[in-house]
């Protein structure tokens, strides 16, 4: 059973680059399949930040392409988001969560574990 | 870029059948899935590759897609099922959230 595990500061100041990590467990990363991280500001919807593969391919939504970095660490089986220059509107429960697509059909991507979630408050 | 609308909320009766709508353009030549999530909790994945269930996702729940709309259908709808759903796509290298719909079960 693969499990994933959020961590990080639950509060961040602005201007400052939030730093989140994902632990996975019951599957190794190098094995495939993409990771990714997608937010949920409260009582809004869900937001897709970016995914990875641990050959280092990455996909980063466009919106927040310019402040996202996503890497890998295969040896601790982990991998982390970073979000820079963040502000109010970056407050959200940060979720990372694996890609239950195969990865050499293009088209299929769908999310089929996730973390339980971690709040970060983005205040002074 | 790409979006996916969908209604903000739907009610049904317990028993009674409750489906969603995700409309996209030609969303139908694309895969959508679709996810619930309960209040404080993660989404769950109960609909894949358009019409495909999880292990442990009941019959109940079934999926479509077809033209620009994709449909979650719930059948013989439970109380347990009251809970927001969002459908997902793939579109130019990015996943997309549909905009969420709750349900309601009266």
């Amino acid at each position: 059973q693969v499990q994933l595990q959020e961590s990080g500061p639950g509060l961040v100041k602005p201007s400052e680059t939030l730093s989140l990590t994902c632990a996975v467990s019951g599957y190794s990363i190098s094995s495939g399949y993409y990771w990714g991280w997608i937010r949920q500001p409260p009582g809004m919807g869900l937001e897709w930040i970016g995914s990875l593969h641990h050959s280092g391919s990455t996909y980063y939504n466009p919106s927040l392409k310019s402040r996202v970095t996503i890497s890998v660490d295969t040896s601790k089986n982990q991998f982390s988001l970073k979000l820079s220059s963040v502000t109010a509107a970056d407050t959200a429960v940060y979720y990372c969560a694996k890609d239950g697509g195969v990865v050499v059909v293009t088209a299929i991507h769908y999310f089929d574990y996730w973390g339980q979630g971690t709040l970060v408050t983005v205040s002074s | 870029s790409y979006e996916l609308t969908q209604p903000p909320s739907v009610s049904v009766s317990p028993g009674q059948t409750a489906s969603i709508t995700c409309s996209g353009d030609k969303l139908g030549d694309k895969y959508a899935c679709w996810y619930q999530q309960k209040p404080g909790q993660s989404p769950i994945l109960v609909i894949y590759q358009d019409s495909k269930r999880p292990s442990g996702i009941p019959e109940r729940f079934s999926g479509s897609n077809s033209g620009n709309t994709a449909t979650l259908t719930i059948s013989g709808t439970q109380a347990m099922d009251e809970a927001d759903y969002y459908c997902q796509a793939w579109d130019s290298s990015s996943y997309v959230f549909g905009t969420g719909t709750k349900v309601t079960v009266l």
